[in-house]
């Protein structure tokens, strides 16, 4: 169990350029979700896989917002036209199959548009 | 749509002292509360998972409880350290696609 892994660690990024983030979870994870969290706030879902299938979406996730997992492996969210309200840190988790399974985080992308 | 509450938003106390986490939420249909850690900075680390058909759960110094019909968790830390200064956060799913957090409370136990 080498933990949730997401990459990069930051991003710094002018506002109107797109970006993307990726999330290796545990490898037996079949369910990966992720989160954005803003500083004194707990974190917000934005979407969730069951393997490669994405099952649920948020409001919050306008159409800038694309999340994909191919395989059903590592997952990639990618902004568009990134706005400094975008401004944030991005967490991945993950978790096994079965309704009572904890869930696992990565360290997050921290990302700033300035 | 389920609201998360979390009080105080912040606790300040001496090391050594026993303390008491508040969550509380508004639907009571839930699958299961987790409790978590997060340190500045980093990612959430999962404390504690309690079932909807559970009461309570321990680990070590810290023991969560859970009453679905009024809708609030408690966490209970027994004779805190310094090392455990940082933001507990609980939530809370409905089922297993999307949790729901609470805002945290900032713990800092002062040695």
């Amino acid at each position: 169990d080498t933990g949730v892994s997401q990459d990069p660690r930051h991003k710094i990024t002018k506002r109107g350029q797109n970006v993307t983030f990726r999330c290796d979870p545990i490898s037996e994870h079949n369910r990966l979700y992720w989160y954005r969290q803003t500083l004194g706030q707990g974190p917000e879902f934005l979407t969730y896989f069951q393997n490669e299938a994405q099952l649920e979406k948020s409001r919050l996730l306008s159409d800038r917002f694309s999340a994909e997992r191919p395989k059903g492996s590592f997952s990639t969210l990618e902004i568009q036209r990134t706005e400094q309200g975008d401004s944030a840190m991005y967490l991945c988790a993950s978790s096994l199959p079965g309704g009572n399974s904890p869930l696992h985080f990565g360290n997050g992308t921290r990302l700033t548009v300035t | 749509k389920q609201e998360v509450t979390q009080i105080p938003a912040a606790l300040s106390v001496p090391e050594g002292e026993n303390l008491v986490l508040n969550c509380s939420f508004t639907d009571s249909a839930i699958y299961n509360l987790q409790w978590f850690r997060q340190d500045p900075g980093k990612g959430l680390t999962s404390l504690l998972l309690i079932q909807s058909s559970q009461r309570e759960q321990t680990s070590g110094r810290l023991n969560a409880s859970l009453d679905k019909s009024s809708g609030r968790s408690t966490l209970y830390i027994a004779a805190s350290q310094p090392g455990d200064s940082a933001t507990y956060l609980c939530a809370v799913t409905v089922n297993f696609n999307k949790f729901y957090f609470g805002s945290g409370t900032k713990l800092n136990v002062k040695p």
